[in-house]
C-alpha cells in the first residue's frame, strides 16, 4: 500500500474551514484514499473515502488532485467537537481488508 | 448504524494472567480486526479475520491469539499477559461499500498489566 504523509498538527478557529492535507505520491491507480478521525479516548471513526473524483458527505469534503498524489480533507465549519487526530490512508480496492494507520494530524479547533 | 461493542472498557490484570478481550458486531460483517494503540506508535494490527474460524496475522501477532467461532464475535486472547501488553485495544469490523472497505471501530478496551 502507498504511504501517506501528513503534518503532525494543525490549528483552526471555530467556525472556519479546516483543510487537512495528505501526500500520497506513490499511490497506484486502484488505491482509494480514506479518511478517519479519532477523538480522544474513543475508537477511530470513518469520515469519507474517494478514488478519483472529489467527494462530499454530511461530515466533510474530499478533494483529490488530478494526478492523485495528494488530497485534502475539508471540514467546512469546524466546531470544538472536531478536535481529533485525522488519519489519511490509501488502500487497494478489494483484496486484504487490512488498513494501515499512520500517525495522522492532530487538529485542534480553538474557540 | 452498525455497532461494535467491546466487552470491557477498562481492565487491570496481573503478569501471567490469561486475558480475554471480547468484541461483538451486530451488522453481519464478514471481516473483523484487532488493533492496539500506543502513544507515538499509532494503531498496529494484531490479527484479523475474514470469516468464521478464519484468522490472519497482522503486524504484531506475537503474544496474542484470536478466536472467531461465530460471525458476530471476535475474541483477542493474551495467553500470559505481560507488562508490555499494557495498551489500548481496538476492535473493528468492516463494511464493503462502493468497492472500498470501511471500518467501524469499537470504543476500545484499555488494558493495564501490573
Amino acid at each position: 500500500d502507498a504511504k501517506t504523509t501528513q503534518p503532525p498538527s494543525m490549528d483552526c478557529a471555530e467556525g472556519r474551514a479546516a483543510n487537512l492535507p495528505c501526500n500520497h505520491s506513490t499511490i497506484s491507480g486502484n488505491e482509494y484514499v480514506y479518511w478517519y478521525r479519532q477523538i480522544h479516548s474513543q475508537g477511530p471513526q470513518y469520515i469519507i473515502h474517494g478514488l478519483k473524483n472529489n467527494e462530499t458527505n454530511e461530515m466533510a469534503s474530499l478533494i483529490i488532485t488530478e494526478d492523485r498524489k495528494s488530497s485534502t480533507l475539508i471540514l467546512p465549519h469546524a466546531t470544538l467537537r472536531d478536535t481529533a487526530v485525522y488519519y489519511c490512508i490509501v488502500r487497494t480496492q478489494g483484496g486484504s481488508e487490512k488498513l494501515v494507520f499512520g500517525k495522522g494530524t492532530k487538529l485542534t479547533v480553538n474557540p | 448504524d452498525v455497532k461494535v461493542t467491546q466487552s470491557s472498557r477498562y481492565l487491570v490484570k496481573r503478569t501471567g494472567e490469561k486475558v480475554f478481550l471480547e468484541c461483538v458486531q451486530d451488522m453481519d460483517h464478514e471481516n473483523m480486526f484487532w488493533y492496539r494503540q500506543d502513544p507515538g506508535l499509532g494503531l498496529r494490527l494484531i490479527y484479523f479475520s475474514y470469516d468464521v474460524k478464519m484468522k490472519e496475522k497482522g503486524d504484531i501477532p506475537e503474544g496474542y491469539s484470536v478466536s472467531r467461532e461465530k460471525k458476530e464475535r471476535f475474541s483477542l486472547i493474551l495467553e500470559s499477559a505481560s507488562t508490555n501488553q499494557t495498551s489500548m485495544y481496538l476492535c473493528a469490523s468492516s463494511l464493503y461499500r462502493s468497492g472500498a472497505n470501511v471500518l467501524t471501530f469499537g470504543a476500545g478496551s484499555r488494558l493495564t498489566v501490573l
